[in-house]
């Protein structure tokens, strides 16, 4: 059965860092594309970052181009999201997701981690 | 900056039929936004329901039906239940980045 967890969330300060985690299971994690979607409490889904099968290719969200990174360790079946320089507006649950290249299908989702960005 | 509209609610009565829409500021939603559909419940993760356009997964139930309709991406609920009340989302691919819909919150009543 194919499943993602994230971790790492949590409670930090405004201009702090922290790293997500996404593990995956029940799949062969490196022949699939991976997203990372964020949710603000109470509002929409929003679209944070893109890493490709092998890493070689990677889109960002303007809103955190620049302070976040995407990487991903096959080997470890994890996609990783390193989170500098946070926001108050950064306050969310952090949703990692599958994408089948071929048909762009999000499929499989984590059930999110949640980041509190706040003094 | 590209915003992706979707209709803020809709009411359906059990058993009918409602059809929700996504829409681009770039233009006339075609294929090649591979327009997904999502289906979110209150503290749940999302759950796809459609890729490239119409395409269900395995697990989507049949009652549930993508398109393209008007220039816009298209989500059709036949024969709804009280089970699909839920915020539904679209996702748009603009080849370097993707945007979200703003979400439609379905009523079922």
């Amino acid at each position: 059965e194919e499943q993602l967890v994230e971790s790492g969330g949590g409670l930090v300060q405004p201009g702090g860092s922290l790293r997500l985690s996404c593990v995956a299971s029940g799949f062969t994690f490196s022949s699939y594309e991976m997203h990372w979607v964020r949710q603000a409490p109470g509002k929409g889904l929003e679209w944070v970052s893109y890493m490709s099968s092998s890493g070689s290719i990677i889109y960002y969200a303007d809103s955190v181009k620049g302070r976040f990174t995407i990487s991903r360790d096959n080997a470890k079946n994890s996609l990783y999201l390193q989170m500098n320089s946070l926001r108050a507006e950064d306050t969310a649950v952090y949703y990692c997701a599958r994408l089948v290249g071929v048909s762009w299908a999000f499929d499989y989702w984590g059930q999110g981690t949640l980041v509190t960005v706040s003094s | 900056q590209t915003v992706v509209t979707q209709e803020p609610s809709l009411t359906v009565s059990p058993g009918g039929t409602v059809t929700l829409t996504c829409a681009s500021t770039t233009g006339a939603v075609t294929s090649g936004y591979y327009p997904n559909w999502f289906q979110q419940k209150p503290g749940q993760a999302p759950r796809a329901l459609i890729y490239s356009t119409t395409s269900k997964h395995s697990w989507t139930p049949a009652r549930f039906s993508g398109s393209l309709l008007g220039g816009k991406a298209a989500l059709t609920l036949s024969g709804v239940q009280p089970e699909d009340e839920a915020e539904y989302y679209c996702l748009l691919y603009y080849g370097a980045y993707w945007v979200f819909g703003g979400g439609t919150k379905l009523t079922v009543l």
